[in-house]
């Protein structure tokens, strides 16, 4: 049983569309991040909330963690093929870091 | 622009051969991390360290061992490789801190026949 589930585990959808892909689980998070991983690439770190409830926006991407630190959700606008890639979430506990299996994201032009 | 690098990106080995990957920052960084990927899996960490002469094993069982004589390296060892170990094999580092933000290498592909 995997500590972070995340969903949907794939996604394919046109440019312009709107998303959301989910980090969900039964553990309460200190913090937790969000990876975007690109083909033949190491995951490269997008945002870090700390604060339940807490929302960040990076440009087109707005970051959500829940009120309770269990969960966060992560909604693109407006989605460019520049956007594909997995994205994976993780969830820290003092020093014990655990990621989810991740969303594979296809935006085709 | 990749402050830690990672070879070979891709090998291909036959059973019973020894490998290294091998892992480097140049961050100065403390702790480093090695990571095993598997598609549709979650990052399993099979070592780290958080320092010269530190090393431990991940919450994901591991044949294969590490080394840290120097901050910026951070070798991975398996003394005789299986198809079992296929996979790939994704070095990070971070700072020490109340956030843990890694860095990470582009990946070892390793295929074992």
């Amino acid at each position: 049983t995997q500590l972070l589930e995340q969903s949907p585990q794939f996604l394919s959808i046109q440019e312009g569309e709107n998303l959301t892909v989910y980090c969900n689980s039964s553990s309460v998070f200190s913090s937790l991040q969000w990876y975007r991983q690109e083909p033949g690439e190491g995951p490269v770190l997008l945002v870090t909330v700390v604060t339940g409830g807490e929302v960040k926006k990076l440009k087109r991407l707005t970051f959500q963690f829940g009120d309770a630190r269990k969960d966060s959700s992560l909604h693109i606008t407006a989605a460019q093929p520049g956007d594909t890639g997995l994205y994976l979430c993780a969830g820290v506990v003092m020093d014990d870091m655990r990621f989810g299996a991740g969303t594979r994201l296809t935006v085709k032009p | 622009e990749a402050d830690i690098y990672q070879t070979p990106r891709y090998l291909v080995i036959g059973t019973g051969k020894k490998i290294t990957l091998e892992c480097s920052q140049t961050m100065g960084h403390d702790k480093m991390y090695w990571y095993q990927q598997d598609p549709g899996m979650e990052l399993h960490l099979i070592h780290y360290s958080y320092g010269v002469n530190s090393t431990e094993k991940g919450d994901l069982s591991s044949e294969s061992t590490v080394s840290r004589i120097r901050t910026e390296h951070f070798p991975l060892t398996l003394e005789s490789a299986r198809p079992s170990h296929t996979s790939q094999y994704l070095c990070a580092s971070s700072e020490w801190g109340m956030v843990n933000v890694l860095t990470f290498g582009a990946g070892s592909r390793l295929t074992v026949l």
